[in-house]
């Protein structure tokens, strides 16, 4: 089993949809990165979240550190948010980051 | 600042040659990563500096060898290439906080075939 599980591994939506993509952990960690990767190909950091919840434009992340569960929520999804989302959780004394497969986000106009 | 630079973009090998990818942050990050992502898998960690002269490795660091004279530089050196390493290659820094700015910064990758 992945240390790291991402659901769903692909989501279609229209456009205006409030979407949510879940990430669950099965080990200790310091924090938990949401990241996204464009169609090109490069990957930018989203949020960084050791507990709580944090918001950015339309996008918000929400972290359960007892049920080892997070959460990225995207309200009025626009076709530009099409991408790859990916979930990684830091652990260990250096903080290296174990990733998940990624949830890929198709919306359409 | 330029940020994470990686080259080359794109690169067809032939089996048991050698090559080397490139890697530069100008942000003096003190940590380095080299990573590869396979399709339909998550990215995984070939290896990792947090310093230079500083190396460790990862949880997939065979046939791969770095080095890190520099706290800018940090390539990835592929000694006899095989098809299992056909992949797409991403460099990382990190400069490690306390707070929310504790956060890696990605290289565009490279893309390399092995036939």
């Amino acid at each position: 089993k992945n240390e790291v599980e991402q659901s769903p591994q692909n989501l279609t939506a229209q456009e205006g949809e409030f979407i949510t993509i879940n990430c669950s952990y099965s080990v200790g960690i310091s924090a938990l990165h949401w990241l996204q990767q464009h169609p090109g190909g490069g990957i930018v950091s989203l949020f960084m979240l050791s507990s709580g919840k944090k918001k950015h434009g339309r996008l918000i992340a929400t972290i359960n550190i007892q049920e080892k569960h997070s959460s990225l929520h995207i309200t009025a999804s626009h076709p530009r948010d099409s991408a790859v989302y990916i979930c990684a959780v830091r652990r260990g004394s250096q903080g290296n980051l174990i990733f998940g497969k990624g949830t890929k986000l198709s919306v359409k106009p | 600042n330029a940020g994470v630079t990686q080259t080359p973009k794109f690169r067809i090998l032939k089996i048991g040659q050698s090559m080397t990818l490139q890697c530069t942050q100008d942000m003096n990050h003190n940590y380095m990563y080299w990573y590869r992502q396979d399709p339909g898998m998550g990215l995984k960690l070939i290896y990792y500096s947090v310093g230079a002269g500083i190396t460790d490795k990862g949880e997939v660091p065979n046939g791969y060898n770095v080095s890190r004279s520099t706290t800018e530089d940090f390539p990835l050196r592929l000694e006899l290439a095989a098809p299992s390493q056909t992949s797409v290659y991403f460099c990382a820094s990190r400069y490690p906080t306390s707070g929310d700015t504790d956060t890696q910064y990605f290289g565009p990758g490279t893309r390399l075939t092995v036939l």
